[in-house]
C-alpha cells in the first residue's frame, strides 16, 4: 500500500515569487509520481509526472519537480508564480507494475493562493 | 469524445434515495476509475474497470456501492440507500491502458449532495 502526505494544505504567496509545494510519500514497492492541479469548477488536470531515468522533471506552466528517492519527496517548484496559478495541487503516486489497472493513491491537496 | 464526461455535474438528494452517476471515457481508453473525493481531501480510489472486466473493487466502501461498464466504454455508479456520508465529489478517470505509467485523464466530478 502507498501513502502521500502533503505538508502544507495552504500555501499563500505574492505574484512573481517562487514557491515550493512539499510531498512526501510512502510505499513498500517502487512507484511512479504525480502532480495534478485542480481549477475551480474543472477536472484534474496533469502537471508533469516522474516515471524514470532523471529526477528532475519539468511539466506545464513552468512547473518542475524533483524525485528524491533517499527522502521519499516529489516537491513541486515554480521559480515565478502567476496569478492564473491559484488552484488546487494533487500529488499522487501508483505502484510500479503492469497490472491491468493502477490506482492512484493522493495527497490530501494543497491549496495555492497567489495575491497581487 | 474529446474527453471525459460526466453527468449530471450536481446531484441532491434525500437520505435513503438511490442514485446513479454516469461517466462517458475517452473512446480509445480501455481502463476506467471511479474515486471519491470528501471536501477538503485528496481524491481516493473506488474501483476500476478493464474494458467491461470490474478486477477491483476494494475501495467501494460498502455494499451500497456498485458499478458497472457492461459494454466497455459508458460506466455508472449506482449508490444505493444513501446516507449524508455519501455526500462528496465523485470523480471518473480513463486511461489508454492499466499500467501505473499511463495518465489517467479526469472528467469534471459529480457534486453529490445528501440531505
Amino acid at each position: 500500500a502507498q501513502s502521500v502526505t502533503q505538508l502544507d494544505s495552504q500555501v499563500p504567496v505574492f505574484e512573481e515569487a517562487p514557491v515550493e509545494l512539499r510531498c512526501n510519500y510512502s510505499s513498500s514497492v517502487s512507484v511512479y509520481l504525480f502532480w495534478y492541479v485542480q481549477y475551480p469548477n474543472q477536472g484534474l488536470q496533469l502537471l508533469l509526472k516522474y516515471l524514470s531515468g532523471s529526477t528532475l522533471v519539468k511539466g506545464i506552466n513552468g512547473f518542475e519537480a524533483e524525485f528524491n528517492k533517499s527522502q521519499t519527496s516529489f516537491h513541486l517548484r515554480k521559480p515565478s508564480v502567476h496569478i492564473s496559478d491559484t488552484a488546487e495541487y494533487f500529488c499522487a503516486v501508483s505502484a510500479v507494475n503492469n497490472n491491468a489497472g493502477n490506482m492512484l493513491t493522493f495527497g490530501g491537496g494543497t491549496r495555492l493562493m497567489v495575491k497581487p | 469524445g474529446a474527453g471525459v464526461s460526466q453527468s449530471p455535474r450536481y446531484k441532491v438528494t434525500k437520505r435513503g434515495q438511490d442514485v446513479t452517476l454516469r461517466c462517458d471515457p475517452i473512446s480509445s481508453h480501455a481502463t476506467l476509475y471511479w474515486y471519491q473525493q470528501a471536501l477538503g481531501q485528496g481524491p481516493e480510489f473506488l474501483t476500476y474497470f478493464n474494458y467491461e472486466a470490474q478486477p477491483d473493487k476494494s475501495g467501494l466502501p460498502s455494499d451500497r456501492f456498485s458499478a458497472e461498464r457492461p459494454e466497455g466504454s459508458i460506466s455508472t455508479l449506482t449508490i444505493q440507500r444513501t446516507e449524508q456520508r455519501d455526500s462528496a465529489m465523485y470523480r471518473c478517470a480513463s486511461s489508454l491502458a492499466g499500467g501505473g505509467a499511463y495518465e489517467q485523464f479526469f472528467g469534471p466530478g459529480t457534486r453529490l449532495t445528501v440531505l
